[in-house]
């Protein structure tokens, strides 16, 4: 099945530098990739996606990027704020029979300090 | 729109007592899934549901049971509950079945099994 590897596990920056968060993935048939901001005491929620007939994509302070060949796609936060102190999750949609089962990473732990 | 809604919020229980964990969807989704966080472990898969009547095993099912009588609703049962189950549990629900379908998530039922 389709593993999901996600780095760093935190990352630590100050207000107003850009973050940058990596995964990679295994199932080279899987074509979509969603990210999914985490608060305390919250459920996850999409923050960005991405389709694999995409290279990149951007919404305002957030870009996704993919690398089909090498099978791995980032999450960038630029002009980063207190408020964008969260977990990240990076995510793969399986194919064939299981095109509608997440594999999530590991999450990355964002501080954003002022 | 409620969204997914999840109850109860918290949970103690003692090992060996069941309880039955209930998620709620107003979108009209066909799918529904259970997930359970630990730290440093990302969301693992228990078990989901491609509709009305029907379930299937995810990631980690062992020790769970779930139910989808009803469109928008779908159970997660802990029939003995143990202490590795100790955990947060999301429930999510996405509309299609095709390459993309965003997940919503419910805000989480933090368990705890003494």
């Amino acid at each position: 099945g389709e593993n999901v590897e996600q780095h760093p596990s935190t990352l630590s920056v100050q207000e107003g530098d850009s973050a940058v968060i990596k995964c990679t993935y295994s199932d080279s048939a899987s074509n979509y990739f969603p990210w999914y901001k985490q608060e305390l005491g919250k459920g996850p929620q999409l923050i960005i996606d991405i389709r694999s007939n995409v290279g990149e994509k951007k919404d305002q302070r957030i870009a996704v990027t993919l690398n089909k060949t090498a099978k791995h796609f980032s999450l960038h936060i630029t002009e980063t704020q207190p408020e964008d102190s969260a977990v990240y999750f990076c995510a793969a949609k399986g194919s064939g029979g299981s095109n509608y089962k997440l594999t999530f990473g590991k999450g990355t732990l964002l501080t954003v300090n002022p | 729109n409620a969204g997914v809604t999840q109850t109860p919020k918290f949970r103690v229980l003692k090992t060996g007592q069941s309880m039955t964990l209930l998620c709620a969807q107003d979108m009209n989704h066909e799918y529904m899934y259970w997930y359970r966080q630990d730290p440093g472990m990302g969301l693992r898969l228990i078990h989901y549901s491609v509709g009305e009547g029907t379930t299937a095993k995810g990631e980690v099912p062992d020790g769970y049971n779930v139910s989808r009588l009803k469109k928008q609703n779908f159970l997660l049962g802990l029939e003995s509950a143990a202490p590795s189950q100790t955990s947060v549990y999301f429930c999510a629900s996405s509309r299609t079945s095709g390459s993309f379908g965003e997940q919503f998530f419910g805000p989480g039922t933090r368990l705890t099994v003494l």
